[in-house]
């Protein structure tokens, strides 16, 4: 099966300005997930949907940061105004899971490296 | 605070050799148990998931073991091979939520 896709890959703005990333989950999975993973840590959880309801997004920065999934199935994350500390990778993710937990494993992308400069 | 510690933070082994890397943590109630594989550039890749009832799990040369009381576990890569230098990443989901907590990763690098 394909994976998750996202592009760009890399984008390089200086800050003040805005930036948008896509992404396109495994068919058929319900959950999409956006992480942010700054350089040496573990990846931090910015927005959930469950189809094209928002579960979780109690990390994200809403006055920077905006995410939709329209259909239910891509996604799109923007910020707008970027500043220097969101330089990380966007990752995002997509699961099996429905309306409940369950132990279904996350598939990332190759997420998208954002320099700001 | 529920918390995911992983050690070391990096580790290198010359290729063939085995190697054991860490995971305590402090996440509560317990629903499972997770290690990740990510290569350098790339997005993390689901190694093995493990709930309360499992005590160990393999897959391939990778052997995940969970001890629930204590609350630790641990990732043994056997017959290390240069593909497997790499970050790896603990990850534990509470019951009832769907968020993971995800630790910082050891980050393993094989030498010929």
């Amino acid at each position: 099966e394909a994976g998750v896709a996202q592009s760009p890959r890399y984008k390089i703005i200086e800050k003040r300005q805005s930036v948008a990333f896509w992404c396109n989950p495994i068919s058929g999975h319900a959950t999409l997930y956006w992480y942010q993973q700054i350089l040496g840590q573990g990846p931090k959880l910015l927005i959930q949907f469950q189809n094209n309801g928002v579960v979780d997004d109690s990390q994200l920065p809403k006055d920077r940061f905006s995410a939709e999934r329209l259909k239910g199935v891509d996604s799109t994350l923007k910020i707008q105004p970027a500043k220097l500390e969101d330089s990380a990778v966007y990752l995002c993710a997509s699961s099996l899971e429905q309306l409940h937990y369950s132990n279904q494993p996350q598939h990332f992308g190759d997420g998208t490296r954002l320099s700001i400069l | 605070k529920n918390q995911v510690e992983q050690s070391p933070q990096s580790l290198i082994i010359l290729e063939g050799k085995n190697c054991t890397l860490q995971c305590n943590y402090t996440v509560s109630p317990f629903s499972n148990l997770r290690w990740y594989k990510q290569d350098t550039g790339r997005g993390p890749v689901s190694l093995t998931i493990m709930t309360f009832s499992e005590n160990t799990k393999s897959n391939g040369r990778y052997t995940a073991t969970l001890d629930a009381d204590t609350k630790q576990s641990s990732l043994h890569i056997t017959a290390s091979q240069l593909s497997d230098s790499a970050s790896y990443i603990c990850v534990v989901q509470r019951t009832g939520r769907r968020a993971l907590t995800f630790g910082s990763g050891t980050r393993l690098q094989v030498q010929p």
